[in-house]
């Protein structure tokens, strides 16, 4: 697509429930990262994909996040359990490639979660 | 490990007023370094980026410049508008380490008529 496309755009849920986040990154993508940002607060990353692959999962908060993406394209950020201090946006960005100079990042609009 | 640091805002200006948001930062390798802008209720777009040393990076009207003696890349713009209020992102990119991009803390602009 001509953008980097996440749903849903906003999202309440109950405390306990389970959410799924999508990003769908620009076509011929293959870096794919998801970072967190919590109200007023910067910039949080939680993973990052290669491809399918995802080399570095130390940013996830907790055993509640995972992540997958498959097809070297879409990708899901899985929320189980969600509490109220996981309210945030989730934003998604993708790049064409890891290392510089080429990678320059384009981020989605990202998923408004609240926790009630 | 890479970080940026950025100047605490808000910063507060007039229209027309000049406009400085520093940035340093540290890094393994040679970074890329990007300014992100964020307006209310959106996510992050590319304001601009420089890729090596010296180069300077310029989009609607901003300007910032790679340094490398100083580790910075400071955020210009001679003449703001009420429409550049919003929050400004310094990030990098280390060639050397595991390429994951590291924001700074964001500044927030507020630009009064």
């Amino acid at each position: 697509g001509a953008g980097v496309s996440q749903s849903p755009s906003n999202k309440v849920t109950e405390k306990g429930k389970d959410v799924e986040l999508r990003c769908d990154p620009i076509s011929g993508h293959t870096a794919l990262y998801w970072y967190r940002q919590s109200l007023g607060q910067g910039l949080e990353f939680l993973i990052y994909f290669q491809g399918n692959s995802a080399p570095d999962k130390s940013g996830l908060p907790s055993d509640r996040f995972s992540a997958e993406r498959t097809g070297g394209s879409v990708s899901t950020l899985t929320i189980q359990r969600t509490q109220q201090e996981d309210s945030a946006v989730y934003l998604c960005a993708s790049s064409s490639r890891l290392d510089p100079p080429g990678n320059t990042i384009y981020f989605g609009e990202g998923s408004w979660l609240t926790v009630v | 490990g890479d970080s940026v640091t950025q100047m605490e805002g808000p910063v507060t200006l007039s229209e027309e007023a000049f406009l400085t948001i520093n940035c340093t930062y540290t890094a393994t390798g040679y970074p890329s370094l990007f300014w992100y802008v964020q307006y209310p209720g959106e996510g992050l777009q590319l304001l601009l980026k420089a890729t090596k040393a010296d180069d300077k990076g310029s989009n609607k009207g901003f300007e910032a410049t790679y340094r490398k003696e100083t580790t910075s890349f400071h955020l210009e713009k001679g003449s703001v508008q009420v429409s550049d209020s919003a929050v400004y992102f310094c990030a990098l990119i280390s060639s050397g380490g595991s390429y994951i991009p590291t924001f700074g803390r964001g500044t927030s602009l507020i630009v009064h008529p």
